[in-house]
């Protein structure tokens, strides 16, 4: 069925490192991917999204392109602040039927001064 | 424009005893869907209403229940609550095919 893998955490770093957290995806058809961000205590907030393949999401710095060759939306920010420190997921949803989301199952960010 | 709202933020119930939460979708959103997120993990999809219908359903059982009101509105109900269940819920709405706004969730401790 539809998953969502992602590299697990806590990925820890010093302010101004460049950020990279893996995510890969099954699923049938041609998905819209996403990556959403959980500050601790709150909800989720989208953080950015690509419907079709090559397409760069972006948003606050960070990036994921659309990889449909290689199944992957990997989440990129070259250089990263303290504020960055939350839960990072990667999701998709399926291009038919109706439609939710597939979560995988979040990478934990840790920024240090 | 307003987001989505749940309540209440936290609970704590005993098991076997019942739940309602209660989510208002943002303004002019005609889906609603709840997820179940436990410690740790990704958030996993219970269900969705749309115009309410439900139009989808995960992997949980019977016992998990759900309405969505003419305001679109909706409620999560869960009966026999176990252990198992103490989770954070969230409500995301949406439009048929648009993208997702997420509440703040509702943390349901089972003890």
């Amino acid at each position: 069925g539809d998953s969502v893998t992602q590299m697990e955490g806590p990925v820890t770093l010093s302010e101004e490192a460049f950020l990279t957290i893996n995510c890969t995806y099954t699923a049938t058809g041609y998905p819209s991917l996403f990556w959403y961000v959980q500050y601790p205590g709150e909800g989720l907030q989208l953080l950015l999204k690509a419907t079709k393949a090559d397409d760069k999401g972006s948003n606050k710095g960070f990036e994921a392109t659309y990889r449909k060759e290689t199944t992957s939306f990997h989440l990129e920010k070259g250089s990263v602040q303290v504020s960055d420190s939350a839960v990072y997921f990667c999701a998709h949803r399926a291009d038919s039927g109706y439609s939710t989301l597939t979560f995988g199952k979040g990478t934990m960010l840790l920024v240090s001064p | 424009e307003t987001g989505v709202t749940q309540s209440p933020t936290h609970l704590i119930k005993t098991r076997g005893q019942q739940v309602t939460l209660r989510c208002s979708s943002q303004s002019g959103h005609n889906t609603v869907s709840w997820y179940q997120q436990a410690l740790g993990q990704g958030p996993q999809f219970i269900f969705q209403y749309y115009r309410e219908e439900e139009n989808g359903r995960g992997n949980f059982p019977p016992r998990f229940s759900g309405l969505q009101f003419p305001n679109y509105s909706s409620e999560l109900n869960v009966n026999a609550l176990e252990l198992d269940d103490s989770a954070l819920y969230l409500c995301a709405s949406s439009l048929a095919g648009g993208g997702y706004t997420f509440g703040s969730g509702t943390r349901l401790t089972v003890v």
